[in-house]
């Protein structure tokens, strides 16, 4: 069955310095990858996702992540954090084989201090 | 980018009233639809996966007697929440699945209090 790990509950980081969100996974077969933000009272909105290709993948809001298949890890990166991204960020895996359903990490709080 | 609707936003109900969630696709048409509940600071939990013109497959745990689960189109699945009670108060979401290229797109969600 596939997985995520998001081991840390919140992230804390000053505005203006690098931001990351760490992500590892188990999965059978290649996975795909993705990461979404969701604001206070709001849905989930996609940032980026890994399908195959370059193991960087610059996604939405200057976020980008790197998929790394030997520590099977995806870490969300942004090099300048803003206040504007203070949110909760989870990750998640869908396996190549099976259905479309997704396995969500259990997201991680992510505050900007001014 | 593809958007997903989800009616109400909010919504209060009585113990013991049913209430209706529907969820839209509004440009593409989804044979795969999900429905995740979200407590407070925690992750979504799958509750159903909901396929148009058969039933919905639920997970473990989660009553499909209380959760009715409705595709009836391609770009409609409707969850009731039958004879709802206080612990059924969450945060309900959406998700619809375009099959090519393969996303899946979220609703905006909706908070169900049940006083």
């Amino acid at each position: 069955a596939q997985s995520v790990a998001q081991p840390e509950d919140q992230v804390n980081v000053a505005e203006g310095n690098p931001l990351t969100v760490k992500c590892t996974y188990s999965v059978s077969g290649n996975p795909y990858l993705f990461w979404y933000v969701q604001y206070p009272n709001r849905g989930l909105q996609f940032l980026l996702k890994y399908i195959t290709g370059d193991n960087l993948v610059k996604g939405s809001y200057g976020f980008e992540a790197e998929f790394n298949k030997s520590q099977t890890s995806f870490h969300l990166k942004k090099p300048s954090a803003l206040v504007s991204d203070s949110a909760l960020y989870f990750c998640a895996v869908r396996g190549l084989y099976g259905n479309n359903r997704l396995a969500f990490g259990k997201g991680n709080q992510v505050v900007v201090i001014p | 980018g593809a958007v997903v609707s989800q009616h109400p936003s909010r919504v209060i109900c009585k113990s013991g009233t049913s209430v209706k969630i529907e969820c839209r696709s509004l440009d593409f048409q989804a044979t795969t639809m999900f429905w995740y509940r979200q407590f407070p600071k925690q992750s979504l939990m799958l509750m159903a996966t909901s396929n148009e013109g058969s039933k919905a497959t639920y997970e473990q745990g989660v009553e499909k007697d209380k959760f009715l689960i409705n595709h009836a189109s391609l770009t409609l699945s409707t969850l009731t929440v039958t004879s709802a009670h206080p612990e059924d108060s969450s945060f309900y979401i959406c998700s619809a699945i375009r099959d090519s290229p393969y996303e899946q797109y979220f609703g905006p969600g909706t908070r169900l209090t049940v006083t």
